[in-house]
Parts: C-alpha cells; sequence; structure tokens
C-alpha cells in the first residue's frame, strides 16, 4: 500500500531532550515535506526536500533540523524540544512532476502528536 | 503573497442538512486550489482540487468551484452524513512561484449530528 508512515504517533518528552521523528514512503516520490498543524494557524511548513541531499527552509523552521540521505526518508530532529514545540506534527510527499504542473497532491502520514513537558 | 482565509468553525449540522464553508484566497500567481479533509486521527488526505479558473472539483457529493472574479473556492454539499464529521482545509499552490509548498487555511471543524 503506497502510504507515509511516520513514528512515533504520540510522544511525551521534557525539555532539553533530543528526540527524531521519522517519515518513511514508499512511492519513491522526490518531494518531502514537515508541516506543524495547532489550533487556529492551519498548517505551517517547517521544512522541505526537493530530493536527495537537498532541504530548504520552510516558515517555522527554528528549531528544528532534517536531513534526506536517502529518497525514502526524511527524519525531523529536535534538538533541544522546548513547550512552544508541543504540536501534531505531519510529513508529506509528492512527485516533484506534480508541482511543476501545480497540480501538487500531496500524501499525508497519520501525524505525530508530540508533547514537551 | 499567497494565503487562504476560510470560514471560521467549528459548524454543526443536522444530517442531510447543506453545507458550505466558505474559501477566499490571494495568490501573486496562476494558483491550483484544493480542499483537504482530516478524519479523526488520521492525516490529511485531498478532498478535490481545481488547477484554473472556473473549474469545478467534486468528489463524494462534495463539490468546489474556482471563481477567479470573487478569488473564491467555497466547499459545499447538498446533504452531509454523519461519516463526514472532519476538519476542511482549503489550500492553494502556485505554480510560478515553484509551488514547493500548500498554502494552508486555518481549517473549519464540521460536527454532523443524526
Amino acid at each position: 500500500e503506497a502510504q507515509v508512515t511516520q513514528n512515533p504517533r504520540y510522544l511525551i518528552t521534557v525539555t532539553g531532550k533530543k528526540l527524531t521523528v521519522t517519515c518513511s514512503q514508499n512511492m519513491n516520490h522526490e518531494y518531502m515535506s514537515w508541516y506543524r498543524q495547532d489550533p487556529g494557524l492551519g498548517l505551517r511548513q517547517i521544512y522541505y526536500s526537493m530530493n536527495v541531499e537537498v532541504t530548504d527552509k520552510g516558515d517555522v523552521p527554528e528549531g528544528y533540523k532534517v536531513s534526506r540521505k536517502e529518497k525514502r526518508n526524511f527524519p525531523l530532529i529536535l534538538e533541544s524540544p522546548s513547550p512552544n514545540q508541543t504540536s501534531l506534527y505531519f510529513c508529506a510527499s509528492t512527485p516533484s512532476g506534480t508541482l511543476r504542473s501545480g497540480a501538487n497532491v500531496l500524501t499525508f502520514g497519520a501525524g505525530s502528536r508530540l508533547t514537551v513537558l | 503573497g499567497n494565503s487562504v482565509t476560510q470560514m471560521e468553525g467549528p459548524v454543526t449540522l443536522s444530517e442531510e442538512a447543506f453545507l458550505t464553508i466558505n474559501c477566499t484566497y490571494t495568490a501573486t500567481g496562476y494558483p491550483s486550489l484544493f480542499w483537504y479533509v482530516q478524519y479523526p486521527g488520521e492525516g490529511l488526505q485531498l478532498l478535490l482540487k481545481a488547477t484554473k479558473a472556473d473549474d469545478k472539483g467534486s468528489n463524494k457529493g462534495f463539490e468546489a468551484t474556482y471563481r477567479k472574479e470573487t478569488t473564491s473556492f467555497h466547499l459545499e454539499k447538498g446533504s452531509v452524513q454523519v461519516s463526514d464529521s472532519a476538519v476542511y482545509f482549503c489550500a492553494l499552490s502556485d505554480r510560478r512561484t515553484g509551488a514547493n509548498n500548500l498554502f494552508f487555511g486555518t481549517g473549519t471543524r464540521l460536527t454532523v449530528i443524526p
């Protein structure tokens, strides 16, 4: 089944304890992206990647890191989490060709709910 | 710049009622427009899309028409069901800017009661 898989789905952690949220897609998509969803703010892009070894900042990159060493994986790293990073995180992917056409339909993971105490 | 403004929620309707969720947009180029739906505990999934002016997207009884003159893409359904309870997001992508990103509205939560 074509899908985007995120782990963990739920995590409670403490301020300053490094964590990684993994994202993997099995559709051979070039483009991958991380979003955070907060009440009243919709989805905001954190980082995106156009292909392997190509990453760039989105709208709210502060406090996050990413890497894209393989096409299928795009982990989100919180080096020193803080309470304002408590949020629902989504990973998404799409073929790069759809970006150029404007018909870029993203496939989303099920989400990772992170709480930082 | 690019932005999407959608109707504040939450919206509560009785089963078989008519649904409208308003969405207006601002874009610097030639956007494609989307409605995504998020069912409880799940990620977003595409509901429908329209890539140029006057296009109508439709799926599962939902419809939205791309209106360039009013910069709108309102979501409608003639008769909602309990299973339509979800959060609905309007979004746009702008091909002229390379469209690396979708610009999302804040989401509208719909609850349909029997």
